[in-house]
């Protein structure tokens, strides 16, 4: 099955500098590939996922990358702000139908002002 | 996305005893999932609950410790079943993962289990 391995598992940023969490996973078949923003004592929240078909995504601040080749993907978070501190989790699953997700240890995001 | 509620929201739960956590969902919805995630881990699927049949459950999971209900396309129920301390968890509804909903889960606000 799916292998979904993430790093760092902690990572402390300056305000205003950039962040980088990645992943690799196992499953040549995966092709789904979400990321989410846990903060302390709430849900998980989607905050950005990209498939197969493209090499980057892009929502303001946040980017992930994905190269195939390599089965590895990555979270880019610019301008880090106090607000961004969570902890980060990876995710992967097939696009065929309903697939559940396999998800990668997480990141613990800390942002000093 | 669809607003998924849960009840309880927290609770405190002897050990040996059994806790039932009920999963509703906005709109009609073919699959619902059950995730655990334990103190400072990540997410594990527990099983998948399908409307009309069995639950699937992943590995290391089974039925008797974690039954699943699904009587209809917006509800569904995970019990979890003579308690240990090590069975506190977030338990986490969610639903998606089709590809009509473009494979995007989304998750209920979790309901937090304390065994002692």
């Amino acid at each position: 099955g799916e292998n979904v391995e993430q790093h760092p598992s902690t990572l402390s940023v300056q305000e205003g500098d950039s962040a980088v969490i990645k992943c690799t996973y196992s499953d040549s078949a995966s092709n789904y590939f979400p990321w989410y923003k846990q903060e302390l004592g709430k849900r998980p929240q989607l905050i950005i996922d990209i498939r197969s078909n493209v090499g980057e995504k892009k929502d303001q601040r946040i980017a992930v990358t994905l190269n195939k080749t390599a089965k590895h993907f990555s979270l880019h978070i610019t301008e880090t702000q106090p607000e961004d501190s969570a902890v980060y989790f990876c995710a992967a699953s097939r696009d065929t139908g309903f697939q559940k997700l396999v998800f990668g240890t997480g990141t613990r995001l800390l942002v000093s002002p | 996305s669809a607003v998924i509620s849960q009840k309880p929201s927290r609770d405190i739960c002897q050990r040996g005893t059994s806790l039932t956590i009920q999963c509703q969902v906005d709109s009609q919805v073919t699959m619902m999932f059950w995730y655990r995630q334990q103190p400072g881990q990540s997410l594990t699927l527990i099983a998948t609950a399908n409307q009309g049949s069995e639950a699937t459950y992943e590995s290391g999971f089974v039925i008797d410790k974690f039954p699943i209900s699904r009587p209809n396309l917006t509800f569904s129920t995970l019990t979890v079943s003579n308690m240990s301390p090590e069975d506190s968890s977030i338990y986490l509804c969610s639903v998606g993962g089709s590809r009509d909903s473009g494979n995007t889960i989304y998750f209920g606000e979790g309901s937090w289990l304390t065994v002692v």
